[in-house]
Order: C-alpha cells, then structure tokens, then sequence
C-alpha cells in the first residue's frame, strides 16, 4: 500500500534551517510528484510548493521562493524540503503529498505530518 | 493566484441532517476541484476530485457538484465520523501553483 512517512517533530532558533523528510513506499517514487503544504495551529491548509523525482524540477509557491528547498533521493525513494531563515510564524506542521506526475491532479495520498516549532 | 473562497466558516447540524458546503473560485478553474475532509491530529483526506468523482472508499453519502467557479459538497445525512473541517482545493494550473480555500468546520449541532 502507498505510504509516505515523514520525519519526526523539530524544534529550530529563529534564524535557523529545517530539513523534513518524506520517504515512499508501495508505488514507484519517480512516477508521482512530492508537494509540500503546511498547516499552522489552528489554520487552514498552504501549499508551498513541489518536486518532479524523476527529473528534480521544482516549482515553488510565491511566498516561498528564495527560503524553500525540495530534493530528493532516489535510491531511498525519500523526498527533502528545507525551509531556511525561520520565524515564528513558521511553527506549523509539515506535510509532503503525492500528486500525479503527468498533469495537475489532487493530492491522492499524505504523509502524517512533522511539526516545526520556531522558538528562540 | 487563484484564490478560493469557502462559506459558511462553520455550519452546525444535527446528526442524519443534510450538509451543504460551498467553494468559490476567484476564477475558472474547470471541473479541476477537489475536496478533503480533515480530523483533529489527521493529515487531510481526499473525498472527491474532479468536482464530482468519489476518491475511493469514500461513501455514497458524500457527492460533490459544480463547474467553473461555483462548487457544492453535499453530505446527505451527516453521520458522527463526518463531523470535521472540510476544505475545497484548485488544481487548474500547470506549472501547478496549488490553493486551498480556508475550510468549513462541520460540527454537531
């Protein structure tokens, strides 16, 4: 069965960088694109962007570029997004999630989630 | 970008009593909608896509209505696992540059 795990919770200085994992299982990880959307407590859901893993083109939200990061590993089949220069407002949890590869699809399948806690 | 606008904020209903959510898109966005249902401490789950396609094992009792910028999520008769946020999401663009309405919250009346 499909399965995307992430890593587990971070807390990081203002300032600082995050990396959160995203490892897949049970389907062939270059064929599906990686997204990543947050969530503040309370809030609603942000897309923040995404990564082809088969060619490792990316395409990053507005509000993001310049801050964000998404690569991946294809041996491990494991997706990364590094968020840097952290602020308080980044504390949220992280999600990655698997969309189709060859067009705009919803979101089939999610992780469970990393929280990221920004707090000096 | 496309921004997407959900109503009521909260809507409060008695268990077996009809839900009706509505999404409205900032421009058309085709039928390239979809809907999620989210629980306390849960990641999001797809309910429908394609504005009117049931993700699978979804229940009947859900079904999902509309084209271009207006958009409708029925749930038939709420049952006590339905009670949840809800949020609509368009798909339309490629490159896809992704967005969320700010959800509905479900809750028991």
């Amino acid at each position: 069965q499909v399965q995307l795990v992430q890593s587990g919770a971070e807390v990081k200085k203002p300032g600082a960088s995050v990396k959160v994992s995203c490892k897949a299982s049970g389907y062939t990880f270059t064929s599906y694109d990686i997204n990543w959307v947050r969530q503040a407590t309370g809030q609603g859901l942000e897309w923040m962007g995404w990564m082809n893993p088969n060619s490792g083109n990316t395409g990053y939200a507005q509000k993001f570029q310049g801050r964000v990061t998404m690569t991946r590993n294809t041996s491990i089949s494991t997706a990364y997004m590094e968020l840097s220069s952290l602020r308080s407002e980044d504390t949220a949890v992280y999600y990655c999630a698997r969309t189709s590869s060859t067009g705009t699809t919803p979101f089939d399948y999610w992780g469970q989630g990393t929280l990221v806690t920004v707090s000096s | 970008e496309i921004v997407m606008t959900q109503s009521p904020a909260t809507l409060s209903v008695s268990p077996g009593e009809r839900a009706t959510l509505s999404c409205r898109a900032s421009q058309s966005v085709s039928s390239n909608l979809a809907w999620y249902q989210q629980k306390p401490g849960q990641a999001p789950r797809l309910l429908i896509y394609g504005a009117s396609t049931r993700a699978t094992g979804i229940p009947a009792r859900f079904s999902g209505s509309g084209s271009g910028t207006e958009f409708t999520l029925t749930i038939s008769s709420l049952q006590s696992e339905d009670f949840a946020v809800y949020y609509c999401q368009q798909y339309n663009n490629w490159p896809p540059k992704l967005t969320f309405g700010g959800g509905t919250k479900v809750e028991i009346k």
